[in-house]
């Protein structure tokens, strides 16, 4: 079935520095691929997504850059604050469409000051 | 704070015991879907509704999860014989037809005892 591995499940980086979260995925129909941020207690919030027509999105400190052909996609976040400090998930569909999605296991950011 | 709804926040119940959450989506938002979420670990799609009809459900939703949206505007998910397994956010999501952004619900956390 689908699958949605993320690394890592922690990091922890200096205020300032970047941040590099990586996700890999199984189908290869998959042509949509959001990151969502959740803070501790809260809702899921999308930061960014993709498609699979692009290679690369940015949007000012965050950016997502997809691979199909390797089938993995990637979360940059660049003069990280200590606001970023969450969990973050990387998901992809599930067959049929853009919100059924799969989920990753998360990664939990720690930006220290 | 506008968006998706979700009542109770909170639910304790003791195990065997029958619960019902409820969701009220986005307003325009034809699309609805209930995922759930251990500590941990990313949120797991359970089933999807679009207007009234749902179109699909996970094996994860086991026969004592029912899920309805009788007029396509809210929607209810009911546990029956809750299990200590149960124990999850439950977290409730819509999205509008064509629009790739899913809007994520505060959830409603359940504790079996």
């Amino acid at each position: 079935g689908e699958n949605v591995e993320q690394h890592p499940s922690t990091l922890s980086v200096q205020e300032g520095d970047s941040a590099v979260i990586k996700c890999t995925y199984s189908d290869s129909a998959s042509n949509y691929f959001p990151w969502y941020k959740q803070e501790l207690g809260k809702r899921p919030q999308l930061i960014i997504d993709i498609r699979s027509n692009v290679g690369e999105k940015k949007d000012q400190r965050i950016a997502v850059t997809l691979n199909k052909t390797a089938k993995h996609f990637s979360l940059h976040i660049t003069e990280t604050q200590p606001e970023d400090s969450a969990v973050y998930f990387c998901a992809a569909p599930i067959s049929g469409g853009y919100n059924k999605l799969i989920f990753g296991a998360g990664t939990r950011l720690a930006v220290h000051p | 704070d506008t968006g998706v709804s979700q009542n109770p926040r909170h639910k304790i119940t003791k195990r065997g015991q029958n619960v019902t959450f409820r969701c009220d989506p986005i307003s325009e938002h034809n699309r609805l879907y209930w995922y759930r979420q251990t500590l941990g670990q990313g949120p797991e799609f359970l089933t999807y509704f679009q207007n009234e009809a749902q179109l699909e459900k996970s094996r994860l939703l086991s026969d004592r999860f029912s899920a309805e949206r009788p007029k396509g505007s809210f929607s209810t998910l009911e546990i029956q014989r809750t299990e200590q397994g149960d124990s999850a956010m439950y977290l409730c999501a819509s999205s509008a037809q064509g629009e790739t952004e899913a809007f994520f619900g505060q959830g409603t956390r359940l504790t079996v005892v």
